[in-house]
């Protein structure tokens, strides 16, 4: 069974400047989908980014980039200028490319932006 | 509609009761899921349906856990003779056919006394 492992409950970062979230995953498979999620107290989960494991290159969304070590099975996000809307619950996933449609999260890392 | 919509969004229940949570997903959206989040933890899956039939319900922690999707949109997930170990945030989350974009509603927070 795949298992996903966020090591840092809480991380700081201070407007405007850069934080990195780690996130760490164990599978078998080659194939698979990896996926960053916010989630405000306003409690709806919402996508930041996503990865397929078959492209080498990092995806990036605005402000939002990963960090994607396929061998090491390391998916970091690192979240630029940061602003105080980007205070939040940040959620590592997995998702099988062939087994299955079911999300794998991880247990989360608070995320405060001081002003 | 326009998001996932989940009633109630809060519910209060006292332990051994039946509750229903409601799931009413994007329209044109064939799969559907159910997430079961506790307090300072990831969201664990439960169940997914595509279209009315559920396509793995092998998240769900016991048979007090029921979940139906009769007209293959609006979803309900039942659960009988609560506990107060029930006490979480349910999410659903619907995505088109073979889609990997999930879009989740606001959940529903149940809490058991």
């Amino acid at each position: 069974a795949q298992t996903v492992t966020q090591s840092q409950p809480e991380m700081s970062v201070q407007e405007a400047e850069t934080v990195t979230l780690s996130c760490t995953y164990d599978t078998s498979e080659s194939d698979y989908y990896l996926f960053w999620y916010k989630q405000p107290p306003s409690r709806q989960m919402i996508l930041v980014i996503r990865q397929e494991a078959y492209k080498q290159q990092n995806a990036t969304e605005n402000r939002f980039s990963v960090n994607f070590q396929k061998a090491a099975k390391s998916f970091s996000l690192k979240i630029s200028d940061s602003q105080l809307g980007d205070a939040a619950m940040y959620f590592c996933a997995y998702r099988s490319m062939e087994y299955g449609n079911k999300l794998v999260f991880g247990a989360g890392t608070i995320l405060r932006v001081k002003s | 509609g326009a998001g996932v919509s989940q009633t109630p969004s809060n519910k209060v229940t006292e332990k051994g009761k039946y509750v229903e949570l409601r799931c009413d997903p994007i329209s044109g959206h064939t799969a559907l899921y159910w997430y079961r989040q506790s307090l300072g933890q990831g969201p664990e899956f439960l169940i997914y349906f595509q279209g009315t039939g559920a396509a793995d319900d092998s998240g769900l922690p016991n048979d007090r856990f029921f979940a139906v999707r009769p007209e293959g949109s609006v979803s309900t997930l039942k659960i009988q003779r609560t506990e107060r170990g029930d006490s979480a945030m349910y999410l659903c989350a619907s995505s088109r056919r073979g889609g990997y974009g999930y879009t989740f509603g606001s959940g529903t927070r149940l809490t058991v006394v």
